[in-house]
């Protein structure tokens, strides 16, 4: 059973610019979820989606958002990147949501230079 | 405002000893608490996870007691390897949902010497 895919797993974007990750669940998860990993602030949740809807949302701005597709996909996007977004990004799936097992993906590596 | 304060940043502990961090929460909302084990360029994996109505689980050689009086949780890892040297993060959810999701401790980071 292949496990969460996250895409891509590195990047360097320019300050000002946007930037989409993509995120494919393990089969049969509906629950999609994203967080931010830094060595400063560690991991911090960003939102979680379940069948197409936001069920969850972190305490970040508004320039962080995200969609999931009706196959469970999801991508998040991060509109006027600033140095302070360089980050491991994070995808993780879950059956049903927070409260059962989720699993991790391996992360996408942004760079804001 | 920090909801969940794991301690300690960092453990070094010997092959076979005892390694423990410890977690304390805020939120008595919280009904889930799961601990995570992330190796260097992997995600983190859940290793193991308890509700409030339990005091204690064990699963192999990890064990998490829970205090819900003192709103604090530890992982014991019993008979420490070196293959358990990894960064340890414990969590804290309410099921009901909202703005936290998942709060995460800032995470320890264990060293099992050999």
């Amino acid at each position: 059973k292949a496990g969460v895919t996250q895409t891509p797993r590195y990047l360097i974007k320019t300050r000002g610019q946007q930037v989409t990750l993509s995120c494919s669940p393990i089969s049969g998860h509906r629950s999609v979820s994203w967080y931010q990993q830094t060595p400063g602030q560690g991991l911090q949740f960003l939102f979680e989606y379940f069948s197409e809807t936001q069920r969850n949302k972190g305490n970040f701005p508004g320039r962080f958002s995200g969609r999931q597709f009706s196959n469970s996909r999801s991508e998040m996007n991060v509109s006027t990147l600033e140095l302070g977004d360089s980050a491991l990004y994070l995808c993780a799936s879950s059956l049903a949501g927070l409260g059962n097992t989720i699993y991790f993906g391996e992360g996408s590596w942004l760079t804001v230079v | 405002q920090q909801q969940v304060k794991q301690s300690p940043q960092s453990l070094i502990v010997q092959k076979g000893g005892i390694s423990i961090i410890n977690c304390a929460y805020e939120n008595t909302a919280f009904d889930y608490f799961p601990w995570y084990q992330q190796f260097p360029g992997k995600g983190p994996a859940l290793l193991i996870a308890i509700r409030p109505d339990v005091s204690e689980k064990k699963e192999g050689r990890f064990t998490i007691s829970f205090n819900k009086s003192a709103k604090q949780f530890s992982l014991h890892i019993m008979d420490s390897q070196p293959g358990d040297s990894a960064t340890y993060f414990c969590a804290a959810l309410y099921s009901g949902g909202g703005a936290d999701g998942l709060t995460f401790g800032k995470g320890t980071h264990l060293i099992i010497q050999p």
